[in-house]
């Protein structure tokens, strides 16, 4: 059964800061990769969609990467700002299943 | 474009009763798919509709029912209500090419906050 896996759980950076979130899942027979950004009592904003061919996408100041080999994919933010504050999900779609794979997030707080 | 929307967003029922949460698709999509995320959890694959028809489930027990209707909107119905059915679910809409391919990029609602006393 595919286990994804995001570290580190909570991260607190100054405003300005780049940053690296981290995502890894244990069957690399996938899909696709998405990341998503969620609001606390909120639901979930895609940010990146990564296809299994791909090894990255990037969308202004985010820039996610993919080693389907190894199994990790990282989130990279550039100048962080308070407004980034938010918990960070990535997903995994199996090439045998219709239903994505979670991992249970990193909470990013960006301190102004 | 509209996108995913949910009803009702919030609601509180008492265990035992039956539930019925609603999602309306994005404009386009055709696939629906049903999420339960609990506090501080990613969340948890319940089950796909695609062409009114279940198309994939993942481990909840039968309480947890669903349809999509021909306008591929979607209910959620949960019966004999638990308390640790309080959660946040969240539907997910995505296109799907008629020769029925796999499912691509998912959208997101808002979510209904269901608490289960």
């Amino acid at each position: 059964k595919q286990e994804v896996t995001q570290i580190p759980a909570a991260l607190s950076v100054p405003e300005g800061e780049n940053l690296v979130l981290n995502c890894s899942f244990t069957d690399s027979a996938i899909y696709n990769l998405q990341w998503f950004r969620q609001d606390p009592g909120k639901g979930l904003t895609s940010l990146l969609l990564i296809q299994s061919s791909q090894r990255e996408q990037t969308s202004g100041r985010l820039n996610a990467s993919l080693d389907k080999s190894s199994g990790r994919s990282t989130l990279y933010i550039a100048a962080s700002q308070p407004g980034d504050s938010a918990t960070y999900l990535c997903a995994v779609i199996g090439t045998g299943a219709n239903n994505l794979f979670f991992g249970t997030g990193t909470r990013l707080t960006v301190i102004p | 474009e509209t996108g995913v929307t949910q009803s009702p967003t919030h609601l509180i029922k008492t265990r035992g009763q039956q539930v019925t949460l609603r999602c309306s698709s994005q404009s386009g999509h055709n696939t629906v798919s049903w999420y339960q995320q609990a506090l501080g959890q990613g969340p948890q694959f319940i089950f796909q509709y695609y062409r009114e028809e279940e198309n994939g489930r993942g481990n909840f027990p039968p309480r947890f029912s669903g349809l999509q209707f021909p306008n591929y909107s979607s209910e959620l119905n949960v019966n004999a209500l638990e308390l640790d059915d309080s959660a946040l679910y969240l539907c997910a809409s995505s296109p799907r090419g008629l020769a029925g391919g796999r499912t691509g990029e998912l959208f997101f609602g808002e979510g209904s906050r269901l608490t289960v006393l």
